[in-house]
């Protein structure tokens, strides 16, 4: 079946480490996306690439890394910076250019970080 | 960045009942989306809208893309229990090189 998958679903990290969040697509999407997503808020954007080995900052890129050396993957890394890291973490994916960007999410990651 | 206005926050309906939910912007919008997300999963997508005036229907869901490229609207029709969840609007402002903005969801209730 094509989709996204997000792994783990739930994730405990202790203070002061770093955790990588994984995102794979099989839906030859160009474009993938991480968002955050806090109680009452809308998504915002973590990071974005819209084609292998290049990515760009979103809103909230401080204290979050990643990498797209695949078009099928695209994980991200919590780092010990980010300041409040416990949240829902979304991936999406979608063409890149073309219609709307329109994209399609993955089941999501619930980072706890005791 | 731009914002997109989803109000209220909840909305409370009884089962068979139809329910209707907009989006706004202050700025004008090339596309625009909507999402449905279950607990604890990620959102699915309901509808996608492409063009001003633009009125497309998934089963018992109806949404149109309003004349002034300002706003969208979501109906549910005949509403059932497996309804319940939170209701987002997205959307790409008409500036370039924009990304997907998203409004704050409503959660909506079915009363059996």
């Amino acid at each position: 079946d094509g989709g996204i998958t997000q792994s783990p679903k739930y994730l405990f990290r202790k203070e002061g480490q770093n955790v990588t969040l994984s995102c794979e697509q099989n839906l030859n999407h160009d474009a993938m996306y991480w968002y955050r997503q806090d109680p009452g808020q809308g998504l915002r954007l973590i990071y974005y690439s819209q084609i292998v080995n290049d990515f760009q900052k979103g809103d909230i890129a401080e204290g979050y890394s990643v990498s797209r050396e695949k078009k099928e993957s695209f994980p991200l890394t919590v780092t010990s910076a980010q300041k409040n890291p416990t949240a829902f973490y979304l991936c999406a994916s979608g063409l890149a250019g073309g219609a709307g960007d329109t994209q399609y999410f993955g089941p999501g990651t619930r980072l706890t970080v005791l | 960045g731009q914002q997109l206005n989803q109000s209220p926050q909840s909305m409370f309906i009884q089962e068979g009942e139809d329910v209707s939910m907009n989006c706004t912007s202050s700025s004008i919008f090339n596309t625009w989306l909507w999402y449905k997300q279950d607990p604890g999963e990620g959102p699915v997508l309901l509808i996608a809208l492409y063009k001003a005036g633009e009125l497309t229907s998934n089963g018992r869901l109806t949404a149109q893309f309003g004349i002034t490229r300002k706003d969208s609207f979501l109906n549910i029709s005949a509403s059932i229990p497996s309804d319940v969840g939170i209701y987002f609007c997205a959307g790409q402002w008409a500036g370039a090189n924009s990304k997907l903005t998203f409004g704050k969801g409503i959660t909506l209730s079915v009363r059996p």
